[in-house]
C-alpha cells in the first residue's frame, strides 16, 4: 500500500488531556499538509511542510498546536489542553510537485472526539 | 462572500442521468481546481483535477473551468446509487499550494 496512512484512526479524550496524530505521506511526496474538517464544513488547512520545513501555518493553529515532520518523512501533530472544540476530523495529505502536479491525496484521517 | 462557494443540495438524480455539481470562486489569482468524493464518516478522494480553461473528460467524469466566470463544474454521467456522496469543489492559493474548500454538494443517486 502506497497511500497516505494515518493513526489512530479514532482517538477519545478528555478535555485538558493531550493528544498527538502521526501522518506516513506517499513515499516520494515531499510536500505534507495538515487539515481539519468538522461535520458539514470541508476540510480547513492548518499547516505545511515541505521535506522536514514547516514553510506555512494557518492563524487556525492556535498556540495549543504543533507539528512536527522531523525527517522529512512522517509527520506528527500534537495538541496540548485540549478543548471540546478541537472535536474534528484531522486529515493529513501529501503532493509532490514534481512535473507541475498539485494535487494532494489524504490519509483516511484521525477523528478526535474530546469528552 | 466565501472563497469557495457550492450548493450544498442536497441533489438528488434518478440512476442513469447526468449529475451537475457547480462551484464558483473568488479568487481570480487561483491556478489549479479539484473535486473530491466524500463518502459519510470517509476522507476525501481525489477524483478530478484541472488547471486549464475548457473541459476534461476521465470516464464517466467531466471537469468544467471557465477562469473568466470563476465558474467550475463537474458533470457525472450515467449516475450510478455508488456515487452518491459529498463532492468537494477545492482551488489552490498561496505559496504553500494549500487547498482551500467549499463545504460541500451532498449528491444523493436514486435507483
Amino acid at each position: 500500500d502506497t497511500g497516505v496512512s494515518q493513526n489512530p484512526r479514532h482517538k477519545i479524550t478528555k478535555r485538558g488531556q493531550n493528544v498527538t496524530f502521526r501522518c506516513d505521506p506517499i513515499s516520494e511526496h515531499n510536500r505534507l499538509y495538515w487539515y481539519r474538517q468538522t461535520l458539514g464544513q470541508g476540510p480547513e488547512f492548518l499547516t505545511y511542510f515541505q521535506n522536514e520545513a514547516q514553510l506555512e501555518k494557518s492563524r487556525l493553529l492556535s498556540d495549543r498546536f504543533s507539528a512536527e515532520r522531523p525527517k522529512g518523512s512522517f509527520s506528527t501533530l500534537e495538541i496540548q489542553r485540549t478543548e471540546q472544540g478541537d472535536s474534528a476530523m484531522y486529515l493529513c495529505a501529501s503532493s509532490t510537485e514534481a512535473g507541475g502536479a498539485y494535487e494532494q491525496y489524504f490519509g483516511p484521517g484521525t477523528r478526535l472526539t474530546v469528552t | 462572500q466565501k472563497e469557495v462557494e457550492q450548493n450544498s443540495g442536497p441533489l438528488s438524480v434518478p440512476e442513469g442521468a447526468i449529475a451537475s455539481l457547480n462551484c464558483t470562486y473568488s479568487d481570480r489569482g487561483s491556478q489549479s481546481f479539484f473535486w473530491y468524493r466524500q463518502y459519510s464518516g470517509k476522507s476525501p478522494e481525489l477524483i478530478m483535477f484541472i488547471y486549464s480553461n475548457g473541459d476534461k473528460e476521465d470516464g464517466r467524469f467531466t471537469a468544467q473551468l471557465n477562469k473568466a466566470s470563476q465558474y467550475v463544474s463537474l458533470l457525472i454521467r450515467d449516475s450510478q446509487p455508488s456515487d452518491s456522496a459529498t463532492y468537494l469543489c477545492a482551488v489552490i492559493r498561496g505559496s504553500a499550494r494549500q487547498l482551500t474548500f467549499g463545504s460541500g454538494t451532498q449528491l444523493t443517486v436514486l435507483p
